[in-house]
């Protein structure tokens, strides 16, 4: 069984498109991530959530708007998407506090075209 | 200022034989934790091994340890008897837990190749 699972795993898009990345897990964790992975393999916090609440908003620009309907799950939407957000996108979770674990999901290939 | 610094951009090892990965780190908290993943050509990212800034003695996961040294913020992966599989990027990541920012602070990585 998949703990953390996102899909798509890959996603072709054109510019000014809106699209979604989905994330669940079925570890039990409250607290849930989005990670930015670079051209470059580096890996960036965006977001984070704990029991559905956002409690980290990184210097992210306002078109891409996380949304948690439940603390299982933790959505990312993108608006008008941009050459430059084409990059590898990782959900992780962790149970708090402590957190000496963060799974991470197989990541969603976004490429802009 | 770099919180997490992985000097090695890439490294070779021959099979069989021990590799260490350095890792640096920047804090001013006195509680945080210190993460090893591993990230092969398929890209998935796997968690590797754990050191809280409290635990006293090095951690271990099977083949993988941690080389712990406070004082000197270092934090370094020590891979016995290298595998083919072992080749990868590996990546060294901080929490800083009394700040209460709970997300992973990443460092640029390192490139382990091994060789038959």
């Amino acid at each position: 069984d998949t703990a953390v699972s996102q899909t798509p795993k890959y996603l072709v898009t054109q510019m000014g498109n809106d699209k979604s990345i989905k994330c669940e897990q079925n570890l039990g964790h409250d607290t849930m991530y989005w990670y930015k992975q670079d051209s470059k393999k580096f890996l960036k916090i965006m977001f984070s959530y704990n029991n559905k609440e956002l409690i980290i908003n990184e210097t992210v620009p306002n078109r891409f708007s996380p949304k948690s309907p439940d603390k299982a799950h933790l959505n990312l939407h993108i608006n008008s998407l941009e050459l430059g957000d084409s990059a590898v996108y990782f959900c992780a979770s962790s149970q708090e506090p402590g957190g000496n674990t963060i799974y991470f999901g197989e990541g969603s290939w976004l490429t802009v075209v | 200022a770099q919180k997490i610094t992985q000097t090695q951009p890439g490294m070779f090892v021959q099979e069989k034989e021990a590799v260490t990965l350095d890792c640096t780190y920047d804090t001013s908290d006195q509680s945080y934790g210190l993460f090893w993943y591993k990230q092969p050509s398929s890209g998935e990212m796997i968690f590797l091994i754990y050191q809280g800034s409290y635990d006293e003695q090095n951690a271990t996961e099977g083949r993988y340890s941690l080389n712990f040294q406070k004082a000197r913020k270092s934090a370094n992966l020590v891979i016995s008897a290298s595998q083919l599989g072992d080749s990868a990027m590996y990546f060294c990541a901080m929490r800083e837990v009394q700040s209460g920012r709970r997300a992973l602070t990443f460092g640029s990585g390192t490139r382990l190749q091994v060789q038959p």
